[in-house]
């Protein structure tokens, strides 16, 4: 079957670092989304990996081993803003996303 | 990033209504457009994938002569919640898939529905 797993709930401090990791099972490959979604809103669009590496866009980061099944997405410099959920998905060999329950990154002072 | 544009955001309406929710996309034609449902704290369920000029693929469970799913034109999908109910009552989010690199799915800013 096709998976997606990321973790519920994540902690950080403000101006820290912080690793939101997502492993992937799906019917072939076109591509690792992350969408960010704060509570009471829509999820936005952040980043897209369809090849291996690191990409990086500001203060976020979003990494892709497709051998391994796995991506993560890095945030920077944490600010109270970043507090949100994140949203990792795949893509199937028929474009299909497929929707992981999403992290809840908690961000303290 | 490609802009998406939902309407109302909001709705309140009595049980027995029905409410239309419009999805356009505004800078690039999506041949797919997708809706979503999200209950509090919960995670986006997608309901249907909306294809144009052609009828649309609901997921199980999702009933289509409830929410009726128009997709006539490149740049706008319409959900028809029909007889609304209480327990209809719930976060609709539409996405457009941009056919550009990479298909990316750009969401609508959500339409928030309250059934008295």
């Amino acid at each position: 079957g096709q998976n997606i797993d990321q973790p519920t709930e994540m902690t950080a401090t403000e101006g820290a670092i912080v690793q939101i990791n997502c492993t992937y099972q799906t019917s072939g490959f076109n591509g690792l989304f992350w969408y960010q979604q704060h509570a009471g809103e829509a999820p936005t669009f952040l980043s897209y990996n369809v090849l291996d590496g690191l990409e990086e866009k500001g203060r976020f980061s979003s990494f892709l081993s497709r051998s391994k099944g796995y991506s993560y997405l890095l945030l920077k410099e944490l600010q109270m803003k970043d507090s949100a959920s994140y949203l990792c998905a795949a893509t199937d060999s028929n474009y299909q996303l497929i929707w992981g329950a999403g992290t809840k990154l908690i961000i303290k002072p | 990033g490609a802009v998406v544009s939902q309407h109302p955001s909001r709705v309140i309406c009595k049980s027995g209504t029905s409410v239309k929710i419009e999805c356009r996309s505004l800078d690039f034609q999506a041949t797919t457009m997708f809706w979503y449902r999200q209950f509090p704290k919960q995670s986006l369920m997608l309901m249907a994938t909306s294809n144009e000029g052609s009828k649309a693929t609901y997921e199980q469970g999702v009933e289509k002569d409830k929410f009726l799913i128009n997709h006539a034109s490149l740049t706008l999908s319409t959900l028809t919640v029909t007889s609304a109910h209480p327990e209809d009552s719930s976060f609709y989010i539409c996405s457009a898939r941009d056919p550009g690199w990479g298909n990316i799915q750009y969401f609508g800013a959500g339409t928030r529905l309250s059934v008295l």
